[in-house]
């Protein structure tokens, strides 16, 4: 079955600085592969789509990667700011898996 | 637009017992997707509706049932409530049929069964 590992439940880093998170996938190779926000009590917010045959993806200070080969995607938030912090969950399509999320904490 | 709205926000159950959770979407999207979230272990998704009248199973539909009898709603079933099914439900929709794009969801209902 699909499986979906985030790098890490937390990630605390100071304002200014760039946040990565990864989003790695076993078995099945995607079409595309989306990151979500998350704020505590409320549903998952859609943040970017990359598909496979993209290399990155930008949106305002959110970057992503997509890695077909390595089965990895990486989000970057550049220029980090305390609003920034949140859950962020990565998703594929097939089966519409979710990972678990990666909780942000960016310290002023 | 609301976006979707799902009813109740709380809800506590006894072991046993029986419920429907209500989910609408306003933004005519054809489909539409039941999820629980539980700590540690993401969002998993129960049942989903690639359009007004049909329905699938997803990863995990069992002591779950849905219908789906109009484009809007999307409603799921407790048939008899169990500890394990304490979670929150989460409803999403998707204006793309057989594929996904874009997930609207929901603000969430927090279940608790005792």
């Amino acid at each position: 079955s699909q499986k979906i590992e985030q790098n890490s439940e937390a990630l605390n880093i100071q304002e200014g600085k760039t946040a990565t998170l990864t989003c790695n996938y076993t078995n099945y190779s995607p079409a595309y592969l989306q990151w979500y926000r998350q704020d505590p009590g409320r549903g998952p917010v859609f943040l970017l789509l990359i598909r496979e045959n993209e290399k990155e993806k930008r949106k305002e200070r959110l970057k992503v990667t997509f890695d077909t080969t390595l089965k990895q995607s990486l989000f970057h938030i550049t220029a980090s700011q305390p609003a920034d912090s949140a859950t962020y969950l990565c998703a594929l399509y097939y089966k519409l898996s979710f990972g678990a999320g990666t909780t942000v904490t960016v310290r002023a | 637009n609301a976006g979707v709205t799902q009813t109740p926000k709380f809800q506590v159950l006894k072991t046993g017992q029986s419920m429907t959770l209500q989910c609408a979407q306003d933004m005519n999207h054809n489909s539409m997707y039941w999820y629980r979230q539980d700590p540690g272990m993401g969002l998993r998704l129960i049942y989903y509706s690639a359009s007004e009248g049909t329905t699938d199973k997803g990863e995990v539909p069992d002591g779950y049932n849905v219908s789906r009898l109009k484009k809007q709603n999307f409603l799921l079933g407790l048939e008899s409530a169990a500890p394990s099914q304490t979670s929150v439900y989460f409803c999403a929709s998707s204006p793309i049929s057989g594929g996904v794009l874009e997930q609207f969801f929901g603000p969430g209902t927090r279940l608790t069964v005792l």
